[in-house]
């Protein structure tokens, strides 16, 4: 399995508050990605990097900031989350952009 | 229009039974294909790519027709461990064009 971590696993947070969601990988991949899952939709990209500090909108960008500081690092923000900000997220890397994708083991949210 | 559309299911077959899963794209300008395997409350995983003229691993059978702009997986000999969910990944060219459909939700029964 790819060397991919994901910080909290799990979370309950309310309306209004900042939540930061951590992807950290082991493989020196170039691309990281975010993506959020839920009923009745595929996975939808939030926001991408492919390099330090170098980061890209996806399909589902609003309400959400990215950065990436280091290689290993890519941290997702809400800055004040929203009940639709409620889904399972995850985090996937790879080298190229035409490789295959890699994932994390998600992060579930829960925003009341 | 969705880009990837599949049939959510549910399938729910007996053990040892083939079944074939369809998904359609959108995009004629799509490049690559995949199937991907999701577990319960898991992570996606990548099964297999598809390619132009087929590709088998073990029981596991990928189709790509590009002039309908369907992909097919064929599971024969089903196991109880092939239960899970059966994801259509298209990609088009570029980093952020790797577009997933919702899924088809297969269970084998004993």
């Amino acid at each position: 399995d790819a060397g991919i971590t994901q910080s909290p696993r799990h979370k309950v947070t309310e309306t209004g508050t900042p939540v930061t969601l951590r992807c950290h990988q082991t493989e020196n991949h170039r691309y990281m990605y975010w993506y959020r899952q839920d009923p009745g939709h595929g996975l939808r990209l939030i926001h991408y990097s492919y390099g330090v500090k170098d980061t890209d909108k996806g399909e589902v960008s609003d309400g959400y900031s990215v950065s990436r500081s280091k290689t290993e690092d890519f941290l997702l923000t809400l800055e004040s989350a929203t009940s639709s900000q409620t889904s399972v997220y995850f985090c996937a890397i790879s080298e190229r952009p035409t490789d295959t994708q890699y994932f994390g083991p998600g992060t579930r949210l829960t925003v009341l | 229009r969705k880009e990837v559309e599949q049939d959510p299911g549910p399938f729910n077959v007996p053990e040892g039974a083939t079944v074939a899963f369809n998904c359609t794209y959108s995009n004629s300008a799509s490049q690559s294909f995949f199937w991907y395997r999701q577990d319960c409350r898991k992570e996606p995983k990548l099964l297999m790519s598809v390619y132009s003229s087929g590709n088998e691993d073990g029981r596991f059978t990928a189709q790509l027709n590009r002039a309908s702009q369907y992909i097919s997986l064929l599971i024969r000999d089903s196991k109880l461990s092939d239960s899970a969910t059966y994801l259509c990944v298209v990609q088009q060219t570029g980093a952020n064009n790797l577009f997933f459909g919702t899924g088809t939700r297969l269970t084998v029964i004993p």
